[in-house]
């Protein structure tokens, strides 16, 4: 089973309110990702987790903040967005963190901040 | 340095028609590349990947893609087009034996599929 799953597949939210994403993988892997996707446009890599434990912070501003409570679950805490948050939010896991392996992607939550 | 460029942003074919979508990657190492397919409103999907085995690399759905090291180039192919094929396509490569973690991504390519 290679599937990773999001939820809430949509998400509206005013810019003072404060929201999470969840994401979940049962494939054993030890590094999961948060990436943000603008229309048309490719993912762009916010966040990387290996063994539970921040790796890679892409300067991602500090009303997104990630959180990854165990090996199959990784959070993404919404703060005081901003109108251009507006995005596709997509997760993705690996068998470890490392370069040359495939990354698993979920679905995605489509964020809209009004 | 490594990065990857897909050379048509938007490629437009008759269904049974062969599709070819190019990609040309800049790799200092030992590249891995990977094909991605998005669908509408959906997250990505692992189309094939090569990773220094055989250079004819078959996925999934009939996709396939060569690795022509002297042109550095991973092109993907489809002998015969579908309508469900109409996506977006990601190449992307991850260099081995570097310190750079992450995965490197190509601008995209919209393929139509006319009925």
């Amino acid at each position: 089973d290679t599937e990773v799953t999001q939820t809430p597949k949509h998400l509206v939210m005013g810019m003072t309110n404060k929201k999470s994403l969840k994401c979940e993988q049962h494939m054993g892997h030890r590094a999961m990702y948060w990436y943000k996707q603008k229309a048309k446009k490719p993912p762009e890599l916010m966040f990387v987790y290996s063994y539970e434990k921040l790796s890679i912070n892409e300067s991602v501003p500090s009303r997104f903040s990630p959180e990854c409570p165990n090996s199959s679950l990784l959070n993404l805490h919404l703060h005081a967005l901003q109108p251009e948050d507006s995005a596709l939010y997509l997760c993705a896991s690996s068998q470890v963190e490392g370069a040359g392996l495939e990354q698993y992607f979920g679905p995605g939550t489509r964020l809209t901040v009004t | 340095a490594q990065s990857v460029t897909q050379l048509d942003s938007h490629v437009s074919v008759s269904e049974g028609t062969p599709v070819l979508l190019r990609c040309n990657y800049s790799s200092s190492y030992s590249p891995s590349l990977f094909w991605y397919v998005q669908h509408p409103n959906k997250g990505l999907q692992l189309l094939l990947k090569y990773t220094s085995a055989a250079t004819l690399v078959k996925g999934i759905n009939g996709f396939e893609a060569e690795f022509k090291k002297s042109e550095t180039s991973f092109h993907l192919t489809k002998p015969s087009a579908h309508m469900s094929d109409a996506a977006e396509y990601f190449c992307v490569v991850s260099e081995v034996n570097t310190g750079r973690r992450a995965l490197t991504f190509g601008s995209g390519t919209r393929l139509q599929v006319q009925p």
